[in-house]
């Protein structure tokens, strides 16, 4: 199974909502990652965990909020989003938590907030 | 900073070959990478190149990798209607506790009959 789960597949909230992505892997990878992809650029990294801790974040405004419940799930938790957050959000793991272990992505959450 | 970069465009008619380029800074990069996106979906590994090979081939695909010039690109023969999508050079980096990749913008193959 080397697949990387995500749901919802869509979600519009408006600006006042408070929603959560989840993504799922069975594949017993020790990091997942959240990725943000604007229209026609490529996807721009948001968060790492390494070992269900939290490693990287990059600059990413508080109304996201991440959480690792266990190694296999991963969620981003959403509160008071602005409409230029809307945006495919992508998901992926990797075996290790070493540097460059390969990424395997899921097929996204299309966010549109209103 | 790192920097990966793409043209934004290819067009070949089908049963051509492509060529996507690629060209980076960071010549501390192990692993570099080849992703496809279709529209809506998200991102698809293709193949994935060590920092020590010069060459790799895996059935239609040929990623070669220039060292030296830091160029990377990859090769798809035989193209067909379902190559099309946007091609991503992509590159590891950093010695975090976890991979960080860097993405370049993209490669839009759109392929003639």
């Amino acid at each position: 199974d080397t697949e990387v789960t995500q749901t919802p597949k869509h979600l519009v909230m408006g600006m006042t909502n408070k929603k959560s992505l989840k993504c799922e892997q069975h594949m017993g990878h020790r990091a997942m990652y959240w990725y943000k992809q604007k229209a026609k650029k490529p996807p721009e990294l948001m968060f790492v965990y390494s070992y269900e801790k939290l490693s990287i974040n990059e600059s990413v405004p508080s109304r996201f909020s991440p959480e690792c419940p266990n190694s296999s799930l991963l969620n981003l938790h959403l509160h008071a989003l602005q409409p230029e957050d809307s945006a495919l959000y992508l998901c992926a793991s990797s075996q290790g938590a070493i540097p460059q272990e390969t990424q395997y992505f899921g097929p996204g959450t299309r966010l549109l907030v209103l | 900073g790192e920097d990966v970069e793409q043209s934004l465009f290819l067009s070949v008619r089908e049963g051509d070959s492509s060529v996507i380029n690629c060209t980076y800074t960071d010549s501390s990069s192990t692993y570099l990478y080849w992703y496809k996106q279709e529209p809506g979906a998200g991102l698809q590994l293709l193949t994935y190149i060590f920092s020590n090979m010069d060459m790799k081939q895996d059935q239609r695909l040929t990623v070669l990798l220039n060292k030296k010039d830091k160029h990377l690109s990859l090769r798809i023969a035989d193209t067909q209607t379902g190559d099309s999508a946007i091609y991503f050079c992509a590159l590891s980096t950093g010695y975090s506790s976890a991979s960080k990749i860097i993405f370049g913008s993209g490669t839009r193959l759109s392929i003639r009959p």
